[in-house]
């Protein structure tokens, strides 16, 4: 999960297995939650985002979950596959403060074939 | 073509050379903004603006300077630069619409910056 440290928490995990990656967040107020995915030499790229009356959203193969009463987010992949190999970052979008993302730390998920 | 062009995507430099960093983009968003991001600190925003009138300091603006040339441009400057300012940069773009949804951001590939 994430970490306030200099160290990148890491995930590695099997083909096919499903993963989950943890977020902690901080900021009562936020009111939307984003998942980023960021492989290797490229910028972040979105996966899905949750609003903070939500408890969970899935998409294609992700599921985000959201716990308000320990602020804490978690986004589970489905079958991972070596393709989800990657950084991953949640970031958060500060109610009355649109263009302020605060982003996590990131989190190293590593899919062994 | 990439949404949102970020160029050079490597430079490297020395202390004290102005140094400056360009971003592009073709998805007709307002808003523009410049992180970096370093090893373990995860992404910093550097500055942001919502239109080309409007220019705003992130949490790090010390030692850069940004310029919005029109609404699909947005530079970096570094004036000076120094060995601290050696991180990976990113423009990125975000259409708020109605302000009723999240700030998704479209991030570019990068520029990293090495300063001896």
């Amino acid at each position: 999960g994430e970490s306030v440290g200099l160290h990148l928490p890491t995930l590695s995990v099997q083909e096919g297995d499903n993963s989950i990656i943890n977020c902690a967040y901080s900021n009562s107020a936020s009111d939307y939650f984003i998942w980023y995915k960021q492989e290797s030499g490229k910028g972040p790229q979105f996966i899905i985002d949750i609003r903070s009356n939500m408890d969970k959203r899935q998409g294609q193969r992700v599921t985000v979950l959201l716990n308000k009463t320990v602020k804490h987010l978690s986004l589970q992949i489905a079958a991972t596959q070596p393709g989800d190999s990657a950084v991953y970052f949640c970031a958060e979008n500060i109610m009355g403060s649109n263009y302020k993302l605060t982003f996590g730390k990131g989190t190293l998920l590593t899919v062994n074939p | 073509d990439a949404d949102v062009t970020q160029t050079p995507r490597n430079r490297i430099t020395k202390t004290g050379k102005r140094i400056m960093l360009e971003c592009s983009q073709t998805k007709g968003h307002d808003r523009m903004y410049w992180y970096r991001q370093d090893p373990g600190l995860g992404l910093r925003l550097i500055y942001y603006s919502f239109d080309v009138k409007d220019i705003n300091k992130g949490e790090i603006s010390d030692g850069y300077s940004v310029s919005r040339q029109a609404q699909a441009k947005f530079s970096l400057s570094l004036e000076s630069a120094i060995p601290n300012q050696t991180a990976l940069y990113f423009c990125a773009t975000s259409d708020l619409g109605s302000g009723t949804g999240a700030n998704v951001l479209t991030f570019g590939a990068g520029s990293r910056l090495t300063v001896l």
